[in-house]
């Protein structure tokens, strides 16, 4: 199975921030990488997809990058309704679809 | 517009069995893969099983294998999550979503999830 590890598992930034987080799959996943955001309480809601392809609805501030085992979601000015973790999944394997860890966002 | 809703959660006995439905709305049921995904308090998510749109294909992490079983039901556009031998590490909210239509595509769309606890 493909392992998905994401890093950090938790950071602190402040409004206005520029904030990175990075993926790397065990093996190559080409790029069939997507990001999901989950707030406490709620369903997971789907950011990007294909690496780098920006779900309809979700704000341009909000994007994503690479290819074969490392990937990076990046949201270019922190927002307050941003604070929530965010998961990468592979989908090279669908419909298997192992997760990360998450990255837990919070208010500095 | 797409809706998945889950049921069927609960409290059960470890050993004990428990049937999770998802019914679904908004597309065209037999057309798309499905699958469970679940989340342990406090914890990320992890994906449980799989089925194809046919029904013909299943998936299951092996966490699970042996012991639930995935399917669907075209004419009542529902799925299923038959949870046999459970255990304490089963307990979690249990997702219900759908798989884009194409080879690789995101799963795209969630239900808001149903809690099973496992405990004596």
């Amino acid at each position: 199975d493909i392992q998905m590890t994401q890093s950090p598992s938790s950071l602190s930034a402040s409004v206005g921030d520029r904030v990175t987080i990075t993926c790397r799959a065990s093996q190559s996943v080409i790029g069939y990488l997507n990001w999901y955001q989950q707030k406490p309480g709620k369903a997971p809601k789907l950011l990007i997809y294909a690496a780098s392809s920006l779900q309809s609805g979700v704000p341009s501030r909000f994007s994503g990058s690479g290819s074969g085992t490392d990937f990076t979601l990046t949201i270019s000015s922190l927002q307050p309704e941003d604070f929530a973790t965010y998961y990468c999944q592979q989908s090279f394997s669908s419909p298997r679809g192992t997760f990360g860890g998450g990255t837990k966002v919070e208010i500095k | 517009e797409v809706q998945l809703v889950e049921s069927g959660g609960g409290l059960v006995q470890p050993g004990g069995s428990l049937r999770l439905s998802c019914t679904a709305s908004g597309f065209t049921f037999s057309s798309y893969a499905m699958t469970w995904v679940r989340q342990a308090p406090g914890k990320g998510l992890n994906w449980v099983s799989a089925i194809s749109g046919s029904g013909e294909s299943l998936y299951y992490a092996d966490s699970v294998k042996g012991r639930f079983t995935i399917s669907r039901d075209k004419s009542k556009n529902t799925l299923y999550l038959q949870m046999n031998s459970l255990r304490a590490e089963d307990t979690a909210v249990y997702y219900c979503a759908k798989w884009g239509r194409n080879y690789g595509d995101p799963v795209d769309f969630w239900g808001q999830g149903t809690l099973v606890t496992v405990s004596s």
